[in-house]
């Protein structure tokens, strides 16, 4: 049981590349998130999916797409990469009683 | 969802209990109280929850004031390995499981 994957796990981009995160989740919980870290600070909301084929934004959409691909799968794509989106994105999923949230490991992304 | 106000950092003897404070002043009556925490770096791991009873798991306990305005979030027994910062969240059951992260505590526990 891997729980949420995340990949890549470290990422190095150039100002106005694209790429996409992917995330997947073996427990099938129904939403799904995507949440960005700031050094020093807390997660942020990006983007979310309540169930599979909805996606909704969250506190800091600029930038950014999501897809549901299916129930297991949300990934996270920067169209035109730029030095404010260097940070760190958590995937998450939550239970079906809506109560504990799982995290992965997260991916290091530095847009130069 | 309610803001929450956690110190910005505590210390803690290996052994002791430590006792995590969050203020909630404005929680509604609907609203949970939940704690996160992250080790170094990595995603976040659910500790607990609870709406206005006191909770214990085996992770810890949660103490929620009458007036719900406060908790505590207390480890009996602090081990080097729960150095992490703890997150104190409010939020709707029915949010979809969104979470509003604040800065949380930095909680250093010492030899």
């Amino acid at each position: 049981n891997a729980g949420v994957t995340q990949t890549p796990k470290f990422q190095v981009l150039k100002t106005g590349q694209s790429m996409t995160l992917q995330c997947a989740q073996d427990m099938n919980h129904n939403s799904m998130y995507w949440y960005r870290q700031d050094p020093g600070m807390g997660l942020r909301l990006i983007y979310y999916s309540a169930s599979e084929g909805t996606t909704d934004k969250g506190e800091v959409p600029n930038g950014y797409n999501v897809s549901r691909l299916n129930k297991r799968e949300f990934s996270l794509r920067l169209e035109s990469a730029a030095p404010s989106q260097t940070s760190v994105y958590f995937c998450a999923s939550i239970d079906r009683t809506n109560t504990e949230a799982f995290f992965g490991q997260g991916t290091r992304l530095t847009v130069v | 969802d309610a803001k929450t106000t956690q110190p910005p950092s505590m210390d803690c003897a290996e052994g002791r209990a430590a006792n995590l404070p969050c203020n909630h002043s404005t929680i509604s009556g609907n609203e949970y109280v939940y704690w996160y925490r992250q080790i170094h770096s990595q995603g976040p791991q659910y500790i607990i929850h609870g709406l206005k009873n006191n909770e214990t798991n085996e992770m810890a306990s949660l103490i929620i004031t009458e007036d719900r305005k406060s908790s505590t979030l207390i480890l009996p027994h602090a081990t080097l390995r729960d150095t992490a910062v703890y997150y104190c969240i409010v939020r709707l059951s029915t949010s979809y499981g969104k979470l509003t992260f604040g800065q949380g505590t930095i909680l250093t526990v010492h030899p």
